[in-house]
């Protein structure tokens, strides 16, 4: 089992550019979410899915979007990018919630100039 | 609102000493809480569940609901040990949604 994958690893946008972050996990996941690492503030939420078609906002969704298709892939949307998005993220999965057990990605980090 | 301090970014201890990493959390319900940890060049995984009153890797936490706390714990600190540690709340019922701490990152020194 390839996991939690995410693609790409590295990426430099233009303030304005758009662009698609891919996640896919092969476990059967009912859960899905995204999270942003910035320095000194952990990671905090952008969107998550409890199944397919179902989206919910965390705690900072401004300036993304999501959708669940299928139950393997939950891509998150960079409309219109910013500086203020340059930072490193992550898409995590579990069986059913939070409460069980979280399988990360390896994470892209993205520059936004 | 839900919040999650980890008060110290870095803590550093030598091996076969006690390790408390630090973790007060803010929440006036019942919470879940969690530690996640990263290995170097490892990805971010689960290390232990309140809920699950586990110890993994020699690591307890317990939950002190009068000082808001669930420090984690290792009474021999092994190099091995050494990585990012996070602490996070999960608070209202139902909702799926974890709140993470800044992190602390410990090093075992030999």
């Amino acid at each position: 089992n390839a996991g939690v994958t995410q693609t790409p690893k590295f990426q430099v946008l233009k303030t304005g550019q758009s662009m698609t972050l891919q996640c896919a996990q092969d476990m059967n996941h009912e859960y899905m979410s995204w999270y942003r690492q910035d320095p000194g503030m952990g990671l905090r939420l952008i969107h998550y899915s409890v199944g397919a078609g179902i989206t919910d906002q965390g705690e900072v969704p401004n300036g993304y979007n999501v959708s669940r298709s299928t139950t393997e892939d939950f891509p998150l949307r960079l409309l219109s990018a910013a500086p203020s998005q340059t930072s490193v993220y992550f898409c995590a999965s579990s069986r059913r919630g939070i409460y069980e057990k979280l399988f990360f990605g390896s994470g892209t980090q993205l520059s936004v100039l | 609102a839900q919040r999650v301090t980890q008060p110290e970014k870095l803590l550093s201890v030598f091996k076969g000493a006690p390790v408390e990493l630090k973790c007060n959390y803010s929440y006036s319900g019942s919470p879940e809480l969690f530690w996640y940890v990263q290995y170097s060049r490892q990805r971010l995984q689960l290390l232990l569940r309140h809920i699950s009153r586990e110890s993994i890797k020699g690591f307890t936490a317990d939950l002190n609901k009068g000082e808001t706390s669930f420090h984690l714990k290792k009474p021999f600190a092994q190099e091995e040990d050494s990585a990012m540690y996070y602490c996070a709340l999960s608070g209202v019922q139902g909702a799926q949604k974890l709140v993470f701490g800044q992190g602390t990152r410990l090093t075992i020194n030999p």
